[in-house]
């Protein structure tokens, strides 16, 4: 059974702070990895997509993937109280398998 | 500019009474995806179609049946929906299998 964890929440930052989010896999073959963000009600929206280890940086956030350990992280920096949301960490392995999300809330 | 659009955005049925949700695409993606998300759960695949090729998910009830009648159209009907229906049916896409997968607004479904 291919799993995909991350923590639930909810994770509360203080406007401004580094929001770390953390999710690890079990299927080692996994190439895909991304993360989604959705807002209560609405569907998920594609923020962060990495392949190769290491760092990618977009704007605010930066994902971080560590094949080896299996491990993949999305940090956002200066966070917004318009950042609160669900963040869905997803790898892919033959389809799409996610996590169960994790809550973030920044507060003013 | 390019997009995935879900009609209707909220649905109620009677239990039992067939539902037709349907989704289309501007993209001109190959993949389409119908993914079931009940409150605080991951989304669910039931199904995916490559081009007209369709792959069912094994747990994927028989209530649940899918059309593609064309690249840009695909169709998720529920021929008797139960209370435990109930949920936000998304459709998504992507150019190629294991591509990046770009995700509609929702249905929101209600079975009374």
């Amino acid at each position: 059974q291919k799993e995909v964890e991350q923590n639930s929440g909810p994770l509360s930052v203080p406007e401004g702070a580094i929001a770390s989010l953390n999710c690890t896999y079990s299927d080692r073959v996994s190439q895909s990895f991304f993360w989604y963000r959705q807002y209560s009600g609405k569907s998920p929206e594609l923020i962060m997509s990495i392949y190769s280890n290491g760092d990618k940086e977009d704007g605010r956030f930066t994902a971080q993937l560590n094949k080896a350990s299996q491990y993949v992280s999305l940090l956002i920096r200066d966070s917004q109280p318009s950042d609160s949301a669900t963040y869905l960490c997803a790898v892919q392995g033959g389809k799409l398998i996610f996590g169960q999300g994790t809550e973030l809330s920044v507060k003013p | 500019d390019a997009m995935v659009i879900q009609n209707p955005r909220y649905q109620v049925t009677q239990f039992g009474k067939p539902v037709t949700l349907s989704c289309s695409q501007t993209l001109n993606h190959n993949v389409m995806y119908w993914y079931q998300q009940k409150s605080s759960q991951a989304p669910k695949l039931l199904f995916h179609y490559y081009d007209k090729d369709f792959n069912n998910e094994a747990d994927t009830p028989d209530n649940f049946q899918s059309r593609r009648p064309n690249t840009s159209f695909c169709f998720l009907d529920i021929r008797s929906p139960g209370l435990g229906d109930a949920a936000m049916y998304l459709c998504a896409t992507s150019a190629e299998e294991d591509y990046e997968q770009y995700f509609g607004p929702g249905t929101r479904l209600t079975v009374t």
